[in-house]
């Protein structure tokens, strides 16, 4: 079907280590946008790649687009207290559908 | 702007109540989307609008009706209400479609259906 895999579901890190999710799908993707989601909150838009072997990076977030456009990942450096939350991919086909999401747990 | 706004923020419906979501933009987008979202799991999109007067149903439609009779409002019906449909639902708008614009989502309903 039209679904993007992430894995992992579940991340336990320890404050300062590093965290990276992986968005994978069968089929070429257009392009992908990221999204956050805190405890209790609602998402909020991170990023949208668009280019083959496309890198973004903001602050301590990574995120790559890869060249098949197949995957995509978005890499955490240095983990704080406040990246807490559940981290979505999602495919755009015009409509967003979305991946099942990566929590993230960070230990101070 | 207060962007996005959903109402009730809470509901509990017993089995075969109706209830009407509420969803409203001040932002003049003209994209607008329902999801929910079950516990530990992604976004299924339910409803999209791309202009007043048109709708779509999206990935989980079966057991809900929307309409949109203006740019800014943007209902999700519940008939007959079921216990699988015990969620959290989100209300979504974008100025233009997903390909250019990102989504700003509301706060959410959570609903309870017993």
């Amino acid at each position: 079907g039209q679904q993007v895999m992430q894995i992992p579901q579940y991340q336990h890190v320890q404050e300062g280590e590093d965290f990276t999710t992986y968005c994978n799908s069968s089929t070429t993707l257009s392009n992908i946008q990221w999204y956050k989601q805190r405890p209790g909150g609602h998402p909020v838009f991170l990023i949208q790649l668009v280019k083959s072997g496309e890198v973004k990076k903001q602050k301590r977030l990574t995120f790559q687009f890869g060249e098949a456009k197949k995957n995509s990942s978005l890499h955490i450096t240095a983990t704080q207290t406040t990246d807490v939350g559940t981290y979505f991919c999602a495919r755009n086909t015009g409509k967003l559908i979305f991946g099942q999401g990566t929590t993230l747990q960070v230990k101070p | 702007n207060a962007g996005v706004t959903q109402t009730p923020k809470f509901r509990i419906l017993k089995i075969g109540q109706s209830m009407t979501l509420q969803c409203t933009q001040d932002m003049n987008h003209n994209y607008m989307y329902w999801y929910r979202q079950d516990p530990g799991m992604g976004l299924k999109l339910i409803y999209y609008s791309v202009g007043a007067g048109i709708t779509d149903k999206g990935e989980v439609p079966n057991g809900y009706n929307v309409s949109r009779s203006t740019t800014e409002d943007f209902p999700l019906r519940l008939e007959l209400a079921a216990p699988s449909q015990t969620s959290v639902y989100f209300c979504a708008s974008s100025l233009e479609s997903s390909y250019n614009s990102p989504l700003h989502f509301g706060n959410g309903t959570r609903l309870t259906v017993t």
